[in-house]
């Protein structure tokens, strides 16, 4: 069982470029989160989603964009990178909402450095 | 959203004894309680949850005080293994969905 996965594992930008961070689960959950750690921080919460065709800002989206065409995948998308947006980003997955008590299951990460 | 308050650390502790951690949460409609824990450069792995009555796993009890919004987590005889960082987690409530992290508190663990 693979649960989350995320690609690429590392990935090196310049100023201006953009990209898409994949992230892929195989739970069939409907809940799919994406978070980004900066060194020394917690996580913080940039978009989610319920189900296919459904998404929803967090605490730091701008900058960001996602979509939600099935349920296995949940891509994030940063179309004009900046340094501010280096940080290691988590892509997690639930089969419920975060408040019923069940816990996210997390990808690798994606470690990004804007140069 | 509200935020979640750790003592970041590091905890230095010697392989055997018993160690404390604490968190404070501001938002007192928050639902769900956790503890994950993090190894250097890994993704949050869930430790444990929290309930009200408390609870224990193996070495691992947790507790929650809803009322002082205070949470948490004894690890007794603590193994070099335990060195990670631990982090307090509270879901948001309110409708909003995702996860509110704490900082987390470093652990070490010496032989």
């Amino acid at each position: 069982n693979a649960g989350v996965t995320q690609t690429p594992k590392f990935r090196i930008l310049k100023i201006g470029q953009s990209m898409t961070l994949q992230c892929t689960q195989d739970m069939n959950h409907n809940y799919m989160y994406w978070y980004r750690q900066d060194p020394g921080m917690g996580l913080k919460l940039i978009y989610y989603s319920v189900g296919a065709g459904i998404t929803d800002k967090g605490e730091v989206p701008n900058g960001y964009n996602v979509s939600r065409s099935t349920t296995e995948d949940f891509p994030l998308r940063l179309e004009l990178a900046a340094p501010s947006q280096t940080s290691v980003y988590f892509c997690a997955s639930g089969p419920w909402a975060s408040g019923s008590g069940e816990t996210q299951y997390f990808g690798p990460g994606t470690r990004l450095l804007v140069l | 959203r509200k935020e979640v308050e750790q003592d970041p650390g590091p905890f230095n502790v010697p392989e055997g004894a018993t160690v404390a951690f604490n968190c404070t949460y501001s938002n007192s409609a928050s639902q769900s309680f956790f503890w994950y824990r993090q190894d250097c450069r890994k993704e949050p792995k869930l430790l444990m949850s929290v309930y009200s009555s408390g609870n224990e796993d193996g070495r691992f009890t947790a507790q929650l005080n809803r009322a002082s919004q205070y949470i948490s987590l004894l690890i007794r005889d603590s193994k070099l293994s335990d060195s990670a960082t631990y982090l307090c987690v509270v879901s948001p409530g309110g409708g909003a969905d995702g996860l509110t992290f704490g900082k987390g508190t470093h652990l070490i663990i010496q032989p």
